[in-house]
């Protein structure tokens, strides 16, 4: 079975700092993995993806994640924060290519990060 | 103009009272999902679909029916036998091509 743990339920850093969101994944295969930020009331956005390849991946609004194989991670990074990029944040993992697994998009309980100016 | 869109976005339901929600695509993706979301449990699979005609229970599916009929189409149906219905459900579509999901802007249920 394949599941996806977030640490925290909420990560507060101020604007202009480092953000990082945390994100360990278990799959019995190849991972797909996903990250998705929400705004309060509307559905999730794409942020970006691993699939294969190179370990870091660049995704929309400055934001990246880097996959860890050996500790079955992929944290979500920001160099810079705003105080926009204030919202709640997912990770999600599937497995990869089994038409079996095409629904199964599992997700995290989520992270609210908090920027603060 | 291209994505997902879920209608109503707020729904109000009386108990005993079964109430359809709508999500329709215009992506020509192939699978189409429901989620429902609760508080501090993020996402769960209801219901998903791989083709027209065909769909698989989720995690949660006991309360929920569907239906897929056309491409761009997969409704959901919340009956009286959903024990606690009052949730903000999300659809989402992924085609061949993409392997992310896109979502609607969700619809929230509330029993009255």
């Amino acid at each position: 079975a394949q599941s996806v743990a977030q640490p925290e339920d909420q990560v507060n850093v101020a604007e202009g700092n480092p953000l990082t969101v945390k994100c360990t994944y278990s799959v019995s295969g190849n991972p797909y993995l996903f990250w998705y930020v929400q705004y309060p009331n509307r559905g999730l956005q794409f942020l970006l993806k691993y699939i294969t390849g190179d370990n870091l991946v660049k995704g929309s609004y400055g934001f990246e994640a880097e996959f860890n194989k050996s500790q079955t991670s992929f944290h979500l990074k920001k160099p810079s924060a705003l105080v926009s990029d204030s919202a709640l944040y997912f990770c999600a993992v599937r497995e990869a290519a089994t038409t079996d697994s095409w629904g199964k998009l599992q997700f995290g309980a989520g992270t609210q990060v908090v920027v603060t100016p | 103009d291209g994505g997902i869109t879920q209608s109503p976005k707020y729904l109000f339901r009386k108990e005993g009272q079964n109430v359809t929600l709508s999500c329709e695509q215009n992506l020509n993706h192939d699978a189409m999902y429901w989620y429902r979301q609760d508080p501090g449990q993020g996402l769960r699979l209801i219901y998903y679909s791989q083709i027209v005609n065909d769909f698989q229970k989720g995690d949660i599916a006991e309360g929920y029916s569907v239906s897929r009929e056309k491409k761009e189409s997969f409704p959901l149906t919340v009956t009286s036998a959903q024990k606690n219905p009052t949730a903000f459900y999300l659809c989402a579509s992924s085609g061949s091509r993409t392997v992310e999901a896109f979502f609607g802007q969700g619809t929230r249920l509330t029993v009255v």
